[in-house]
């Protein structure tokens, strides 16, 4: 079964530019979440995707958005980048079902100059 | 406010040696933790869960304890190996609608195991 797969693994963008990350999910997973890894900060929650409905937001400015397609795909995106937003951000996606872990992809690592 | 904490950002094992990891929560709402495990440049790795309505779960060297009153769960390997070296991360979840992708993280810890 393959993993979680984010594409691309390595982005370097300008302040003010916009980039949008890619996720797919484990073969019938339908729930994907997004993290944003900081030095600083750790692992911090985004957004939940479940069946293209975003079920859950993190304390981020709306600046970080998602969407999910009817195969379980996601997408993030971030507009107008700042400095700030060079970070490694994860993908995971999870099976049905409550009390089931998380599996993630190797994320992208993104650079704001 | 941190809701998971792990106040030991690094830890420093002999080889064969058992290493506890520890974690604090404050949300007495989680009802589901995890423990992950994490190399540069890589995604976290799952290692071991513990549902709220357990104390203990073992798989192979890896066994996680959960004191609810104490609102503390740790990580134990045992015996440790060089290639456990990596940034150990603590989660946890107030899963709802069937679904865990909500995962609260602690700051993790480094473990270092020395040959």
């Amino acid at each position: 079964k393959a993993g979680v797969t984010q594409t691309p693994r390595y982005l370097i963008k300008t302040r003010g530019q916009q980039v949008t990350l890619s996720c797919s999910p484990i073969s019938g997973h339908r729930s994907v979440s997004w993290y944003q890894q900081t030095p600083g900060q750790g692992l911090q929650f985004l957004f939940e995707y479940f069946s293209e409905t975003q079920r859950n937001k993190g304390n981020f400015p709306g600046r970080f958005s998602g969407r999910q397609f009817s195969n379980s795909r996601s997408e993030m995106n971030v507009s107008t980048l700042e400095l700030g937003d060079s970070a490694l951000y994860l993908c995971a996606s999870t099976s049905r079902g409550t009390n089931t872990e998380a599996f993630f992809g190797q994320g992208t690592r993104l650079t704001v100059v | 406010d941190q809701q998971v904490k792990q106040n030991s950002p690094s830890l420093s094992v002999q080889e064969g040696r058992i290493s506890i990891l520890n974690c604090d929560y404050t949300n007495s709402m989680f009802d589901y933790f995890l423990w992950y495990k994490k190399y540069p440049a890589e995604g976290p790795t799952f290692l071991i869960s513990i549902s709220s309505i357990k104390d203990k779960n073992e798989d192979g060297r890896f066994t996680v304890f959960l004191n609810k009153s104490a609102k503390h769960l740790s990580l134990h390997i045992v015996p440790s190996q060089p290639g456990d070296s990596a940034v150990y991360f603590c989660a946890a979840s107030a899963g709802y609608g069937g679904s865990q992708g909500n995962l609260i993280f602690g700051k993790g810890t480094k473990l270092s195991v020395k040959p």
